[in-house]
C-alpha cells in the first residue's frame, strides 16, 4: 500500500537538544510539507519543497530545516532555537501544488520538549 | 497575508442532530479543501471545492462554495458518533499560494 510513513510516533528530548523527524512517501508525490499543529489549533506551515533538491519556508520556518535530497524523504529538523518546540508535527504529500491537488498526510510525531 | 478563519470552534450535538461549520477567507479563494481528523489521527482529505456557488454532496455532508468564493460551509445532517472528529477547512488564494488552514471545528456527538 502506498502512504506516509513518519517515525517516531512520539519523541522525547531534553530542551537545547536539536531532534530530526523522518518522513518517507512512496506515493510517487513531487510535493512535500511540513505542518505543525497545536493544541485545538489548525495546522500552520513550516516548509514546504516541490521538487528534490528545492525547498521553501513556510508561515513558521524560524528554528526549523529541513532538506530533500530524495524524492521520498523529507526530514525536518527541530533546532534549539525553536521556542517552543512541544507540539504535534505533520508531513504531508501531494501529486503537485499548484494543480491544486489533495494533501496525503502521515500519522504524525508528536514531539515533547522538556 | 490571507487568513482563514473557521466557527464555531467546538460543537456538541446530541446523535441525530445537524451540523455545520463555517469557514471565511480574507481573500477570494482560487479552491477550498475539507479535511477530517479524527481524536488522535491526521487529516484526511474529504473534498474539493473549486467553482463559484458550487454545492457537494458526500451522503450526509453538503459542502458549499461561496458565490464570490470568499467562504464556504459543511452541513452534516443527522450526525451519528461516527462523524466525530475536527473539521478543517483549507483554502487556496488566485496567486497560486500555499493552502491556508482554518482553526478547524471539533464535533462531538453524544450517543
Amino acid at each position: 500500500d502506498g502512504g506516509i510513513t513518519q517515525s517516531p510516533k512520539y519523541l522525547f528530548r531534553k530542551e537545547g537538544q536539536n531532534v530530526t523527524l523522518s518522513c518517507e512517501q512512496n506515493l510517487n508525490h513531487d510535493a512535500m510539507y511540513w505542518y505543525r499543529q497545536d493544541p485545538g489549533q489548525g495546522l500552520r506551515l513550516i516548509y514546504y519543497s516541490q521538487i528534490v533538491n528545492d525547498f521553501q519556508k513556510g508561515d513558521i520556518a524560524e528554528g526549523y530545516s529541513v532538506s530533500r535530497e530524495k524524492k521520498e524523504s523529507f526530514p525536518l529538523t527541530v533546532t534549539s532555537a525553536q521556542k517552543n518546540p512541544t507540539a504535534f508535527y505533520l508531513c504531508a504529500s501531494s501529486v503537485r501544488d499548484r494543480f491544486n491537488s489533495p494533501l496525503h498526510f502521515g500519522n504524525g510525531t508528536r514531539l515533547t520538549v522538556t | 497575508g490571507q487568513q482563514v478563519m473557521q466557527i464555531p470552534q467546538y460543537q456538541h450535538v446530541q446523535e441525530g442532530e445537524d451540523f455545520t461549520t463555517y469557514c471565511n477567507s480574507s481573500t477570494t479563494l482560487s479552491n477550498i479543501q475539507w479535511y477530517k481528523q479524527r481524536p488522535g489521527g491526521h487529516p484526511v482529505f474529504l473534498i474539493q471545492l473549486v467553482k463559484s456557488g458550487e454545492v457537494k454532496k458526500q451522503k450526509r455532508l453538503t459542502f458549499q462554495f461561496g458565490e464570490a468564493k470568499k467562504n464556504s460551509s459543511l452541513h452534516i445532517t443527522a450526525t451519528q458518533t461516527t462523524d466525530v472528529g475536527t473539521y478543517f477547512c483549507a483554502g487556496r488564494g488566485n496567486a497560486g499560494n500555499m493552502l491556508t488552514f482554518g482553526g478547524g471545528t471539533r464535533l462531538m456527538v453524544k450517543p
